[in-house]
């Protein structure tokens, strides 16, 4: 079974600012893909970024990059140049080879003018 | 190209009624999942579909069943529904060939009085 724990139930930062957002994870699996979810007051889960685990580099997208330790089972995410678009519930999540998600509690963002 | 689509978007039932919850995959895809959303939790997978068969289950009772349609639309059927059936429910599309990442609808918010 998979497991993902975010231990920060909620953020704020300051416009501009960076900020991280925690994720750590437990799986038997060696091929497993791990992703940043956020969803929005209005609900919808729209993906963030993506991170295969066979890779060593980690993934970027725009203003939001992952620090992926595997060894240590971590997958954090750094978001650049906040902006108040970026207000939302933070979801991290894996695949497992049945194309399952489990998802973490989540992190409610909110970044501050 | 038109994205994951639900219906309908809200709903209020009563304990023990059943109630049935729609879902038009992403243009291309041909797998739905089904997730139950709890208030200020992360997704709980319920089932996956594929080739109009059930492929995945979480632990979810038997009173949650679906079905997959030649169209690769999928419905989700709740029956004798309890109040700790009120949820957010969100469908998930993916092609299976491709990189797996899951792509959300914008869910039908589920009331049980």
């Amino acid at each position: 079974a998979q497991t993902v724990t975010q231990s920060q139930p909620e953020m704020s930062v300051q416009e501009a600012e960076t900020v991280t957002l925690s994720c750590t994870y437990d799986t038997s699996e060696n091929n497993y893909y791990l992703f940043w979810y956020k969803q929005p007051p209005s609900r919808q889960m729209i993906l963030v970024i993506r991170q295969e685990a066979y890779k060593q580099q980690n993934a970027t997208e725009n203003r939001f990059s992952v620090n992926f330790q595997k060894a240590a089972k971590s997958f954090s995410l750094k978001i650049s140049d906040s902006q108040l678009g970026d207000t939302a519930m933070y979801f991290c999540a894996s695949l497992n080879a049945g194309n399952m998600l489990t998802f973490g509690g989540g992190t409610r963002l909110m970044v501050k003018p | 190209d038109a994205g994951v689509t639900q219906s309908p978007t809200h709903l209020i039932k009563t304990r023990g009624q059943q109630v049935t919850l729609r879902c038009s995959p992403k243009s291309g895809h041909d797998t739905v999942s089904w997730y139950q959303q709890a208030l200020g939790q992360g997704p709980q997978f319920i089932f996956q579909y594929y080739e109009e068969e059930e492929r995945q289950r979480g632990n979810f009772p038997d009173r949650f069943s679906g079905h997959q349609f030649p169209n690769y639309s999928s419905e989700l059927n709740v029956n004798a529904l309890l109040l700790g059936d009120s949820a957010l429910y969100l469908c998930a599309s993916t092609f299976t060939a491709s990189t797996d990442t899951q792509y959300f609808g914008p869910g039908t918010r589920l009331t049980v009085l």
